[in-house]
């Protein structure tokens, strides 16, 4: 079957750096995305990585190991602002996507 | 500009009635999704659209169906709601190719 695993919960402080794991098993692989949804909010997006490495956007990178079925995304200079849920989801061999229960992000002050 | 919008934003059903969630884009996407989100688990798929004029199933269907007469409208149609269909739908629209999605901003549906 198809699996994304990511942590259910972190917790990290304001301007501090934290990094958010996903692990995937899918039949296939076409590109894995990050998004970022506030409680009570539309998901949003934040980063795609179909090759292996690091993509930086501004506070925000993610890295991808396709040969161990591996991303994160690091987020740098904590803002109260990214309270959030991290959702990880990889496109499959039929390109749809799979995704992940997401990850609840807690900073504190 | 307004993007995705869905309407209602909240509803309360009884079991055995029907509802039709509305989902409408002007960003002119070919492709069209629904998903419902429930705690716990990461967004599934309902049933998707990749042009106007054609329709799929995705991984959680059953209960549902849709309709993609024009290229900015994609309604969810549940016919005889349940209980275990109360969630958070997203509508979602993306670029054919690129996969990047954008979301509606949520309709909150509970069957009683």
């Amino acid at each position: 079957g198809q699996n994304i695993d990511q942590p259910t919960e972190m917790t990290a402080t304001e301007g501090a750096i934290v990094q958010i794991n996903c692990t995937y098993q899918t039949s296939g692989f076409n590109g894995l995305f990050w998004y970022q949804q506030h409680a009570g909010e539309a998901p949003t997006f934040l980063s795609y990585n179909v090759l292996d490495g690091l993509e930086e956007k501004g506070r925000f990178s993610s890295f991808l190991s396709r040969s161990k079925g591996y991303s994160y995304l690091l987020l740098k200079e904590l803002q109260m602002k990214d309270s959030a849920s991290y959702l990880c989801a990889v496109r499959d061999s039929n390109y749809q996507l799979i995704w992940g229960a997401g990850t609840k992000l807690i900073i504190k002050p | 500009t307004a993007g995705i919008t869905q309407a209602p934003t909240s509803q309360i059903l009884a079991a055995g009635r029907s509802m039709t969630l509305r989902c409408t884009q002007d960003m002119r996407h070919n492709a069209m999704y629904w998903y419902r989100q429930d705690l716990g688990l990461g967004l599934r798929l309902i049933h998707y659209s990749n042009t106007a004029g054609t329709t799929g199933k995705g991984e959680v269907p059953d209960g549902y169906s849709v309709s993609r007469a024009n290229t900015d409208d994609f309604p969810l149609t549940l016919a005889s709601a349940v209980p275990s269909q109360t969630s958070v739908y997203f509508c979602a629209s993306s670029e054919k190719g690129t996969g990047e999605l954008f979301f509606g901003e949520g309709s909150r549906l509970t069957v009683l």
